[in-house]
Protein backbone atom coordinates (compact mmCIF):
# COMPACT_ATOMS: atom_id res chain seq x y z
CA UNK A 1 0.00 0.00 0.00
CA UNK A 2 1.29 3.34 -1.23
CA UNK A 3 1.52 5.80 2.15
CA UNK A 4 2.86 9.60 2.13
CA UNK A 5 3.14 10.42 5.76
CA UNK A 6 3.82 14.48 6.47
CA UNK A 7 5.41 16.12 9.56
CA UNK A 8 6.07 19.48 10.42
CA UNK A 9 4.14 22.60 9.93
CA UNK A 10 2.60 24.77 12.62
CA UNK A 11 2.63 28.81 13.14
CA UNK A 12 5.08 30.93 12.44
CA UNK A 13 6.24 34.56 12.56
CA UNK A 14 6.64 36.44 9.31
CA UNK A 15 10.00 36.18 8.10
CA UNK A 16 10.54 32.87 9.72
CA UNK A 17 11.65 29.63 8.49
CA UNK A 18 10.08 26.11 8.77
CA UNK A 19 10.31 22.39 7.62
CA UNK A 20 8.03 19.87 6.36
CA UNK A 21 8.68 16.06 5.50
CA UNK A 22 6.91 13.32 3.99
CA UNK A 23 8.41 9.97 4.59
CA UNK A 24 7.15 7.77 1.71
CA UNK A 25 6.43 3.77 1.62
CA UNK A 26 5.06 1.34 -1.04
CA UNK A 27 6.51 2.19 -3.89
CA UNK A 28 10.30 3.02 -5.35
CA UNK A 29 10.79 6.16 -3.98
CA UNK A 30 13.65 6.77 -6.04
CA UNK A 31 12.32 6.17 -9.15
CA UNK A 32 9.61 9.19 -9.20
CA UNK A 33 9.90 12.85 -9.34
CA UNK A 34 7.71 13.96 -6.28
CA UNK A 35 6.01 17.36 -5.65
CA UNK A 36 4.79 19.94 -3.07
CA UNK A 37 1.33 21.34 -3.68
CA UNK A 38 0.08 23.63 -1.53
CA UNK A 39 -3.72 25.54 -0.87
CA UNK A 40 -5.13 28.07 0.81
CA UNK A 41 -7.45 28.58 2.74
CA UNK A 42 -10.70 28.25 0.93
CA UNK A 43 -8.68 28.07 -2.17
CA UNK A 44 -7.70 25.50 -5.15
CA UNK A 45 -4.71 23.36 -5.50
CA UNK A 46 -1.27 25.55 -6.76
CA UNK A 47 2.07 23.44 -7.44
CA UNK A 48 4.96 24.45 -5.28
CA UNK A 49 7.73 22.27 -6.15
CA UNK A 50 9.24 19.65 -7.79
CA UNK A 51 12.46 17.39 -7.85
CA UNK A 52 13.96 15.08 -9.93
CA UNK A 53 14.14 11.14 -9.39
CA UNK A 54 18.04 11.96 -8.68
CA UNK A 55 17.76 15.10 -6.55
CA UNK A 56 19.84 17.16 -8.66
CA UNK A 57 16.78 19.22 -10.81
CA UNK A 58 14.71 21.10 -8.86
CA UNK A 59 12.06 23.63 -10.29
CA UNK A 60 10.16 26.09 -7.82
CA UNK A 61 7.22 28.18 -8.93
CA UNK A 62 7.70 31.78 -9.15
CA UNK A 63 6.11 32.88 -5.69
CA UNK A 64 8.89 30.75 -3.61
CA UNK A 65 11.56 30.42 -6.05
CA UNK A 66 14.94 31.63 -3.48
CA UNK A 67 13.00 31.60 -0.42
CA UNK A 68 11.82 27.74 -0.54
CA UNK A 69 14.60 24.72 -0.75
CA UNK A 70 12.95 21.26 -2.02
CA UNK A 71 14.68 18.09 -1.20
CA UNK A 72 15.35 14.51 -1.40
CA UNK A 73 16.88 11.28 0.27
CA UNK A 74 16.43 8.68 -1.32
CA UNK A 75 18.23 6.08 1.22
CA UNK A 76 15.67 7.11 3.59
CA UNK A 77 12.62 7.52 1.06
CA UNK A 78 11.85 10.77 2.76
CA UNK A 79 10.98 14.23 1.04
CA UNK A 80 11.74 17.61 2.46
CA UNK A 81 10.90 21.61 1.82
CA UNK A 82 12.66 23.97 4.06
CA UNK A 83 10.60 27.52 3.92
CA UNK A 84 12.72 30.29 4.93
CA UNK A 85 11.42 34.30 4.52
CA UNK A 86 7.69 33.14 5.59
CA UNK A 87 5.36 35.71 4.05
CA UNK A 88 1.63 35.94 5.12
CA UNK A 89 0.88 34.73 1.65
CA UNK A 90 1.76 31.48 2.41
CA UNK A 91 -0.23 30.28 5.08
CA UNK A 92 -1.64 27.23 3.22
CA UNK A 93 -1.89 23.34 3.46
CA UNK A 94 0.98 21.45 1.85
CA UNK A 95 1.14 18.46 0.53
CA UNK A 96 3.69 15.96 -0.65
CA UNK A 97 2.34 14.24 -4.10
CA UNK A 98 3.26 11.76 -6.62
CA UNK A 99 2.04 9.93 -9.46
CA UNK A 100 2.73 6.47 -9.61
CA UNK A 101 1.32 4.72 -13.18
CA UNK A 102 -1.36 7.43 -13.22
CA UNK A 103 -2.54 7.88 -10.00
CA UNK A 104 -2.09 10.56 -7.60
CA UNK A 105 -0.95 10.19 -4.36
CA UNK A 106 -1.48 12.48 -1.92
CA UNK A 107 -0.14 12.82 1.77
CA UNK A 108 -2.54 14.06 4.84
CA UNK A 109 -1.24 17.69 4.81
CA UNK A 110 0.53 19.94 6.87
CA UNK A 111 -0.77 23.07 8.02
CA UNK A 112 1.26 26.40 7.96
CA UNK A 113 0.20 29.17 9.39
CA UNK A 114 2.11 32.52 8.99
CA UNK A 115 0.85 35.39 11.41
CA UNK A 116 2.16 37.99 14.03
CA UNK B 1 2.76 25.59 -18.61
CA UNK B 2 -0.11 23.36 -19.31
CA UNK B 3 -2.97 25.77 -18.57
CA UNK B 4 -6.27 23.58 -17.62
CA UNK B 5 -10.01 25.43 -17.72
CA UNK B 6 -12.57 24.00 -15.21
CA UNK B 7 -15.99 24.61 -15.67
CA UNK B 8 -18.30 25.07 -13.89
CA UNK B 9 -17.11 26.68 -10.92
CA UNK B 10 -20.48 25.64 -9.02
CA UNK B 11 -22.65 23.17 -9.55
CA UNK B 12 -25.95 22.52 -7.53
CA UNK B 13 -27.77 19.27 -8.56
CA UNK B 14 -30.69 16.84 -7.23
CA UNK B 15 -29.81 13.80 -5.75
CA UNK B 16 -30.56 10.76 -8.53
CA UNK B 17 -29.94 13.13 -11.26
CA UNK B 18 -26.38 13.64 -13.02
CA UNK B 19 -23.86 15.77 -12.55
CA UNK B 20 -21.26 16.59 -14.95
CA UNK B 21 -18.67 18.32 -15.21
CA UNK B 22 -15.50 19.71 -17.72
CA UNK B 23 -11.84 19.97 -18.29
CA UNK B 24 -9.94 21.70 -20.90
CA UNK B 25 -6.15 21.66 -21.38
CA UNK B 26 -4.23 24.52 -23.37
CA UNK B 27 -2.35 21.52 -24.86
CA UNK B 28 -3.18 17.86 -25.73
CA UNK B 29 -2.66 15.83 -23.24
CA UNK B 30 -2.67 12.58 -25.27
CA UNK B 31 0.95 10.27 -25.39
CA UNK B 32 1.64 9.48 -28.88
CA UNK B 33 4.20 6.47 -27.27
CA UNK B 34 0.89 4.59 -24.96
CA UNK B 35 -2.31 6.22 -26.21
CA UNK B 36 -3.05 7.41 -23.12
CA UNK B 37 -4.25 11.05 -21.65
CA UNK B 38 -2.42 12.26 -18.90
CA UNK B 39 -5.49 13.63 -16.52
CA UNK B 40 -6.77 12.54 -13.49
CA UNK B 41 -9.99 13.72 -11.46
CA UNK B 42 -9.74 14.06 -7.76
CA UNK B 43 -12.70 14.61 -4.90
CA UNK B 44 -11.74 16.62 -1.95
CA UNK B 45 -14.06 16.59 0.77
CA UNK B 46 -13.09 19.47 3.76
CA UNK B 47 -10.07 18.87 6.36
CA UNK B 48 -9.14 15.92 3.66
CA UNK B 49 -6.58 15.41 1.05
CA UNK B 50 -7.47 15.28 -2.73
CA UNK B 51 -8.85 11.60 -3.49
CA UNK B 52 -7.95 10.42 -6.77
CA UNK B 53 -11.44 9.94 -8.81
CA UNK B 54 -10.27 8.26 -12.32
CA UNK B 55 -6.64 8.79 -13.38
CA UNK B 56 -5.59 8.24 -17.25
CA UNK B 57 -8.87 10.23 -18.06
CA UNK B 58 -11.16 7.20 -17.92
CA UNK B 59 -9.79 4.30 -15.79
CA UNK B 60 -11.44 4.39 -12.77
CA UNK B 61 -9.48 4.12 -9.51
CA UNK B 62 -10.17 0.69 -6.63
CA UNK B 63 -12.97 1.39 -4.62
CA UNK B 64 -14.75 4.05 -6.30
CA UNK B 65 -18.57 3.70 -7.14
CA UNK B 66 -19.34 3.23 -10.91
CA UNK B 67 -21.95 6.43 -11.25
CA UNK B 68 -18.19 7.96 -11.33
CA UNK B 69 -16.94 8.01 -14.81
CA UNK B 70 -14.08 10.20 -16.83
CA UNK B 71 -14.12 10.43 -20.95
CA UNK B 72 -12.66 12.98 -22.99
CA UNK B 73 -9.22 13.12 -25.04
CA UNK B 74 -6.67 15.47 -26.25
CA UNK B 75 -7.62 18.50 -24.84
CA UNK B 76 -11.33 18.06 -23.73
CA UNK B 77 -12.51 16.13 -20.89
CA UNK B 78 -15.71 15.58 -18.83
CA UNK B 79 -16.59 13.86 -15.10
CA UNK B 80 -19.96 12.67 -15.15
CA UNK B 81 -21.77 11.47 -11.71
CA UNK B 82 -24.75 9.16 -13.03
CA UNK B 83 -26.30 9.22 -10.15
CA UNK B 84 -25.46 11.86 -7.61
CA UNK B 85 -25.53 10.99 -4.18
CA UNK B 86 -26.03 12.77 -0.94
CA UNK B 87 -21.75 11.79 -0.45
CA UNK B 88 -20.68 13.35 -3.02
CA UNK B 89 -20.64 16.81 -2.33
CA UNK B 90 -17.64 18.04 -2.65
CA UNK B 91 -14.45 20.26 -4.72
CA UNK B 92 -13.60 17.87 -7.19
CA UNK B 93 -10.56 18.83 -9.25
CA UNK B 94 -9.02 17.81 -13.02
CA UNK B 95 -5.01 17.39 -13.08
CA UNK B 96 -2.60 17.33 -15.58
CA UNK B 97 0.47 14.96 -15.51
CA UNK B 98 1.47 14.78 -18.75
CA UNK B 99 4.47 17.34 -18.40
CA UNK B 100 5.74 19.48 -15.16
CA UNK B 101 4.78 21.39 -13.15
CA UNK B 102 1.70 19.12 -12.15
CA UNK B 103 -1.45 21.82 -13.31
CA UNK B 104 -4.63 21.54 -11.82
CA UNK B 105 -8.31 23.43 -12.45
CA UNK B 106 -9.70 25.35 -10.74
CA UNK B 107 -12.11 23.44 -8.94
CA UNK B 108 -15.52 22.87 -9.13
CA UNK B 109 -18.11 22.37 -6.29
CA UNK B 110 -20.92 20.26 -6.00
CA UNK B 111 -23.79 20.84 -4.13
CA UNK B 112 -27.31 19.07 -4.00
CA UNK B 113 -29.88 21.67 -5.10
Amino acid sequence: EVELVQSGGGLVQPGGSLGLSCAVSGFPFSRYWMHWVRQAPGKGLVWVAHIHIDGKLTTYADSVRGRFTISRDNGKNALYLQMNSLRVEDTAVYYCTTVVDGRGYWGQGSLVTVSS
Amino acid sequence: DIVMTQSPGSLAVSVGERATINCKSSQSLLSRSNNKNYLGWYQQKPGQPPKVLVYWASTREFGVPDRFSGSGSGTDFTLTISSLQAEDVAVYYCQQYYTTPLTFGQGTRLEIK
